[in-house]
């Protein structure tokens, strides 16, 4: 079955860094593009960034361009995203989710970021 | 982008209730709208999308309907596992999906 375990959450500080990883399983991962979506709560559910199925194209929410990175390993079947320069308005939980025409029909359980100091 | 509202933002019911949530689009989305339930501490679950198709396994007693902007969840006939919050989405405008606020479901 597919199944989409994030990892790389936890607490920093204002302006550092942290990478998130999203494994990626039973399904052939290198088929579907991929996106990751953080979820404030209260506030709700926001897009941050989608990555083709080759890697070759990628968007960013306008809240997060310059500073987070999304990638992915197709070998690996794995998704990244690298946040820098973190702020303390993008505490959230991030969840990676497959996509499928405009779909997100599979969602892992999600990673907890908090920026705070 | 495209701004996605919903109504009521929470709602209580009782078992065997039937439920209608509203979305709203502010600009013709067509029919690309998906719903999402969401248990504590769960991830989003896909329901329907294309605004009244239901994703494979979900109950019949989950039904969508509408199209340009304004759209409508039904759950007829609550059950307990139904207690949830229920996000519309956009697909229209991509890269960039926007989701509704949510609307929370209770016991009454």
């Amino acid at each position: 079955q597919v199944q989409l375990v994030e990892s790389g959450g936890g607490l920093v500080k204002p302006g550092e860094s942290l990478r998130l990883s999203c494994a990626a399983s039973g399904f052939t991962f290198s088929d579907y593009s991929m996106t990751w979506i953080r979820q404030v709560p209260g506030v709700g559910l926001e897009w941050v960034s989608d990555i083709s199925f080759s890697g070759t194209t990628t968007y960013y929410a306008d809240s997060v361009k310059g500073r987070f990175t999304i990638s992915r390993d197709n070998a690996k079947n794995s998704l990244y995203l690298q946040m820098n320069s973190l702020r303390v308005d993008d505490t959230a939980t991030y969840f990676c989710a497959r996509e499928y025409a405009t779909l997100l029909e599979y969602w892992g359980q999600g990673a907890l970021v908090t920026v705070s100091s | 982008d495209i701004q996605m509202t919903q109504s009521p933002s929470s709602l209580s019911a009782s078992i065997g209730d039937r439920v209608t949530i509203t979305c709203r689009a502010s600009q013709s989305i067509s029919n690309y709208l998906n719903w999402y339930q969401q248990k504590p501490g769960k991830a989003p679950k896909l329901l329907i999308y294309t605004a009244s198709t239901l994703q494979s396994g979900v109950p019949s007693r989950f039904s969508g309907s509408g199209s340009g902007t304004d759209f409508t969840l039904t759950i007829s006939n609550v059950q307990p596992e139904d207690y949830a919050t229920y996000f519309c989405q956009q697909s229209y405008s991509t890269p960039g999906i926007t989701f509704g606020p949510g609307t929370n479901v209770d016991i009454k």
